[in-house]
């Protein structure tokens, strides 16, 4: 059974980096599409953007500016930068395995982690 | 304001049926199939249902996806209070470029 936790610092200060990092356990990295998803509180999921296993990206482009993926494939583990953040950054953040059949969905998620940006 | 629409609530007795709708357009759900997510906060949301209509291995056949034109559905029956979470949409907006999701819809079983 493949798992994703997701780890990082729950606080950031506004205009800095929020940087996360997920891990997969129970399955390899390799051969597949990872994402981060979040979710700001009281509101719903916001695709972030994917990151292949091979280094290639694809990113949300209403955020396209601000993020970088990367993914570490020996430690099966990829990451999540999102610059110049502000309070509008503050949410719950999943990583997820991207799979795609007529569209993307996505078949496991990590329980995400709650990131704050405040001073 | 979510790109796709759901309802922000259902709710329905236990051994019941429901059904959660999920309206989008022609570029997102008009031409591009939708899956399903169920979600406790605090835990990983579940996927349910993908290609419109397609369980994971695991997901009882209580779930069931369905799509007319630019809206889908999902529908649960033999309602139980363990159904009870979150419920979200979702699919490739081909003219935003993007994955888009509903709002989502909190399921109550009374």
């Amino acid at each position: 059974q493949v798992q994703l936790q997701e780890s990082g610092p729950g606080l950031v200060k506004p205009s800095e980096t929020l940087s996360l990092t997920c891990t997969v356990s129970g399955g390899s990295i390799s051969s597949y599409y990872w994402s981060w998803i979040r979710q700001p509180p009281g509101k719903g999921l916001e695709w972030i953007g994917y990151i292949y296993y091979s280094g290639s990206a694809n990113y949300n482009p209403s955020l396209k500016s601000r993020v970088t993926m990367s993914v570490d494939t020996s430690k099966n583990q990829f990451s999540l930068k999102l610059s110049s953040v502000t309070a509008a950054d503050t949410a719950v953040y999943f990583c997820a395995r991207q799979r795609y059949s007529g569209s993307y969905y996505f078949d496991y998620w990590g329980q995400g982690t709650l990131v704050t940006v405040s001073s | 304001q979510s790109v796709l629409t759901q309802p922000p609530s259902v709710s329905a007795a236990p051994g019941q049926k429901v059904t959660i709708s999920c309206s989008g357009s022609s570029s997102n759900i008009g031409n591009n199939y939708v899956s399903w997510y169920q979600h406790l906060p605090g835990t990983a949301p579940k996927l349910l249902i993908y290609d419109n209509n397609k369980r994971p291995s695991g997901i009882p056949d209580r779930f069931s996806g369905s799509k007319s034109g630019t809206s889908a559905t999902l529908g649960i029956t033999g309602l139980q209070t363990g159904d009870e979470a979150d419920y979200y949409c979702g699919t490739w907006d081909s003219s935003l470029t993007t994955v888009v999701f509903g709002g989502g819809t909190k399921l109550t079983v009374l």
